[in-house]
């Protein structure tokens, strides 16, 4: 049978185009997130960052929301180019410590 | 002026056989974090060190597994007996200080550990 965990939610988008990918944290108690980027055969890399008792914190070209009553994040990308396909993964912090990693998105830039 | 290094990029073993893999942190970074990725999931968290000693090792799946870190820089994971379900990308990362509130961690590309 099929392993859940070999398929990744997949987002596509048209170069050029904006991209929102989303995640649901865990713990309400969680007081810090981060979003990674992965390459393929790669480490996971810093892309943005967002503090608890913040709601919304702009990087270049990318923007973090967050929303606690929901406990939902967002990572939106703007103009996408062909270097942004990775995959991406939300990451909450639990006791400033160890992060706690969601399941990840697929971006896919099409030319 | 390098990041996270990781060795050996790769490591093919057997089962049954023991496995040491190294990560060399960002220099003057005193917390240093070991992760373990199994394909198509996120990173899962193994054990984290600030300085030399263990601060949280709640993520070791098992007594097979062991990390060290003598001298509050260079870690070794180690791994014992190892099983085929061992096989993963063991990734280990370095902040600043850990115990804060924004803790960026910054990672390397990861040992392939294959258990044939």
């Amino acid at each position: 049978g099929e392993s859940v965990g070999l398929h990744l939610p997949t987002l596509s988008v048209q170069e050029g185009d904006n991209s929102i990918i989303n995640c649901a944290y865990s713990n309400s108690a969680s007081d810090y997130f981060i979003w990674y980027k992965q390459e393929s055969g790669k480490g996971p890399q810093f892309i943005i960052d967002i503090r608890s008792n913040m709601d919304k914190r702009q990087g270049q070209r990318v923007t973090v929301l967050l929303n606690k009553t929901v406990k939902h994040l967002s990572l939106q990308i703007a103009a996408t180019q062909p270097g942004d396909s990775a995959v991406y993964f939300c990451a909450e912090n639990k006791g400033a410590q160890k992060l706690v990693f969601g399941q990840g998105t697929r971006l896919t830039i099409n030319p | 002026g390098a990041g996270v290094s990781q060795t050996p990029s790769n490591k093919v073993t057997e089962k049954g056989k023991y496995v040491e893999l190294r990560c060399d942190p960002i220099s003057g970074h005193t917390a240093l974090y070991w992760y373990r990725q199994s394909l198509g999931q996120g990173p899962e968290f193994l054990i984290y060190f600030q300085g030399t000693g263990a601060a949280d090792d709640s993520g070791l799946p098992n007594d097979r597994f062991f990390a060290v870190r003598p001298e509050g820089s260079v870690s070794t994971l180690k791994i014992q007996r190892t099983e085929r379900g061992d096989s993963a990308v063991y990734l280990c990362a370095s902040s600043e200080r850990g115990g804060l509130a924004k803790n960026i961690q910054y990672f390397g590309a990861g040992t392939r550990l294959s258990v044939l």
